[in-house]
């Protein structure tokens, strides 16, 4: 049974901090991982998406790898501001999307 | 780029009465839809695999008669809270694939906030 775990579980930072989010998955047969984003009573914005194949990928201030052997991503956020503030959630796909069990970050100014 | 449309965004029930949950994909065929459950301060726990035509795939500990799914068309599946208890009251939220959701990832509704009271 696929397990997906989040480190830290809650993290709060002064803003312009660089930031890494760790996520370590059991199962490393994924065909590949997304990171969410999920605001307080909201739904879930997709941030970046890495196949399998893939070993990172940038969007603006945000850049995630994969080690799928080591089962194994993480999040990089460089500068944080206080919008970021919000929960981080990895999840993996195989047959189904399993969710980890989500970073909540606050950055205060 | 892929639009998942999920209805109603909140929803009060009495205990006892049944509530539905309406998910769209708005421009693409989902032969596959998910649908999670999140408690506060909680990760997403998915419930059920929906699959157009066939019976949906409940996750283990799911009670699969209080929680009806239906995936009639490529475009809509259901999800009828029956007999609902306060128990219940969580944010439910589904999620639908195409074709080509190994390259483009999954796409999620907004979600549906339950409170029975």
């Amino acid at each position: 049974k696929q397990e997906v775990t989040q480190i830290p579980a809650a993290l709060s930072v002064p803003e312009g901090e660089n930031l890494v989010l760790n996520c370590s998955f059991t199962d490393s047969a994924i065909y590949n991982l997304q990171w969410f984003r999920q605001d307080p009573g909201k739904g879930l914005t997709s941030l970046l998406l890495i196949q399998s194949s893939q070993r990172e990928q940038t969007s603006g201030r945000l850049n995630a790898s994969l080690d799928k052997s080591s089962g194994r991503s993480t999040l990089y956020i460089a500068a944080s501001q206080p919008g970021d503030s919000a929960t981080y959630l990895c999840a993996v796909y195989t047959d189904k999307l399993i969710f980890g069990t989500g970073t909540r970050l606050q950055v205060f100014p | 780029g892929a639009v998942v449309s999920q209805h109603p965004s909140r929803v009060i029930c009495k205990s006892g009465t049944s509530v539905k949950i309406e998910c769209r994909s708005l421009d693409f065929q989902a032969t596959t839809m998910f649908w999670y459950r999140q408690f506060p301060k909680q990760s997403l726990m998915l419930m059920a695999t929906s699959n157009e035509g066939s019976k949906a795939t409940y996750e283990q500990g799911v009670e699969k008669d209080k929680f009806l799914i239906n995936h009639a068309s490529l475009t809509l599946s259901t999800l009828t809270v029956t007999s609902a208890h306060p128990e219940d009251s969580s944010f439910y939220i589904c999620s639908a694939r195409d074709q080509g959701e190994r390259l483009y990832g999954y796409t999620f509704g907004s979600g549906t906030r339950l409170t029975v009271v």
